[in-house]
């Protein structure tokens, strides 16, 4: 089958940075993508890799190794704001267009 | 431009009871999606719309789910009868045609909740 798995929980301090790990098992690969969720409310897009390296937007950067099936989400100078879940997602591989989604990382930034 | 939309916010019924979801995407997004959240686990695809047409329902847990997007504009998700399982935060998505499955909008969700 095809799973994502990442931490439950992180908890990290205002201004420090916090790493969310993915590792994944898929039958085909198209890319890996990483959604910010606050409480009660929408999903929203952060970033996409299709390829290995590290893609940089702003404070926040994601990292995939496609050999070793695995991403991160890098947050960095933290800020209360950050305080969300995290989830990453790949697309099926069977080449249907839906994306099947990890269970998410609850980061906590304390004051 | 005005994001994905989705009525109600709430919805609490009894078990036995339909409840119609409705989800209105952003205009121009061919792609509307139907996610399903169950208490604090993974965002579960139900099903994939390009405009009018279906194109992927394995998602949809069984018969008592419809979903219809009628002109290829806004959808609606029914659910009959609802089954104390069926709680959880109810989310729609859509996408341009160009970017497809790789940035999805995402509505804030309806949260059903059967008892």
């Amino acid at each position: 089958g095809q799973s994502l798995e990442q931490p439950s929980e992180v908890t990290a301090v205002e201004g420090a940075i916090v790493q969310i790990n993915c590792t994944y098992q898929t039958s085909g690969f198209y890319g890996l993508s990483w959604y910010q969720q606050h409480d009660g409310g929408a999903p929203t897009f952060l970033s996409y890799n299709a390829l290995d390296g590290l893609e940089e937007t702003g404070r926040f950067s994601s990292f995939l190794s496609r050999s070793d099936s695995y991403g991160y989400l890098l947050l960095q100078e933290l800020q209360m704001k950050d305080s969300a879940s995290y989830f990453c997602a790949v697309r099926d591989g069977s080449g249907t267009y839906k994306y099947i989604f990890g269970t998410g990382t609850r980061l906590k930034v304390l004051a | 431009e005005a994001g994905v939309t989705q009525f109600p916010s709430h919805s609490v019924i009894e078990k036995g009871q339909t409840v119609t979801l409705r989800c209105d995407p952003i205009s121009g997004h061919d792609n509307l999606y139907w996610y399903r959240r169950v208490m604090g686990k993974e965002i579960k695809f139900l099903l994939h719309f390009v405009k009018e047409s279906k194109q992927d329902e394995s998602g949809m847990p069984n018969n008592r789910f419809l979903a219809e997007r009628t002109g290829g504009t806004y959808s609606t998700l029914k659910v009959q009868p609802a089954e104390l399982e069926d709680s959880g935060v109810y989310f729609c998505a859509s996408s341009h045609p160009g970017t497809g499955i790789i940035k999805q909008y995402f509505g804030p969700g309806t949260r059903l909740t059967v008892t």
